[in-house]
């Protein structure tokens, strides 16, 4: 089966500029997770789908950050203006449900706000 | 609320030596735990979990962990190191069915010496 799919790979902004990020979660996958992950830490939860609707944003700085998931599939996070502490690779993640079944992870794109 | 903490943010070990990444968890209910493996400039790839059952689990490319209740540990092995091993290690935790939302820790960095 094909992977969790993530575009751009590399994006380099300036601080105040806006950047979008798109998955494309593994065919099927009603849940689909953004994490991010900050040079020499473990990856963070920002937001949690099932299917379209969020089940969790507890972690998503909602000043700069939006996320949606239009019709259930793909995916795209926004930040809006961008800090220098964004610089980080930003993690999608899916999973059949939200049961226990195991998280597949795109490859991710690393983001550098100079 | 849930925590990791993997002790040795880097690990390193001979080629055919044991490895031994340490992972010790807090969790108010009985936790489900997870050892994933990041390969340079990848996703994470999910190489064992402990759910419920037998507390040693046996996972991908020869690697095991025993989930130890009285100690909150839940401690990677591999008997016999490979130089493909090099990467970076999680270990993660989740508050079991139905809450799928992952707490990582920080990352153990193996580097396999020939």
């Amino acid at each position: 089966e094909a992977g969790v799919a993530q575009s751009p790979r590399y994006k380099i902004i300036e601080k105040r500029q806006s950047v979008a990020f798109w998955c494309n979660p593994i065919s099927g996958h009603a849940t689909l997770y953004w994490y991010q992950q900050i040079l020499g830490q473990g990856p963070k939860l920002l937001i949690q789908f099932q299917n379209n609707g969020v089940v969790d944003d507890s972690q998503l700085p909602k000043d700069r950050f939006s996320a949606e998931r239009l019709k259930g599939v793909d995916s795209t996070l926004k930040i809006q203006p961008a800090k220098l502490e964004d610089s980080a690779v930003y993690l999608c993640a899916s999973s059949l449900r939200d049961n226990g079944t195991p998280l597949h992870f795109g490859n991710g794109t690393r983001l550098t706000v100079t | 609320a849930q925590s990791v903490t993997q002790l040795g943010s880097h690990v390193s070990v001979s080629e055919g030596a044991l490895v031994l990444l340490r992972c010790n968890y807090s969790s108010s209910v009985p936790p489900y735990l997870f050892w994933y493996v990041q390969y340079p400039n990848q996703g994470l790839q999910l190489l064992l979990k402990y759910t419920t059952g037998a507390t040693l689990v046996k996972g991908i490319n020869g690697f095991e962990a025993e989930f130890k209740k009285s100690e909150t540990s839940f401690h990677l092995t591999k008997p016999s190191a490979h130089m493909s091993d090099a990467a970076e290690y999680f270990c993660a935790v989740s508050e079991g069915l139905g809450a799928q939302k992952l707490v990582f820790g920080q990352g153990t960095r193996l580097t396999i010496n020939p």
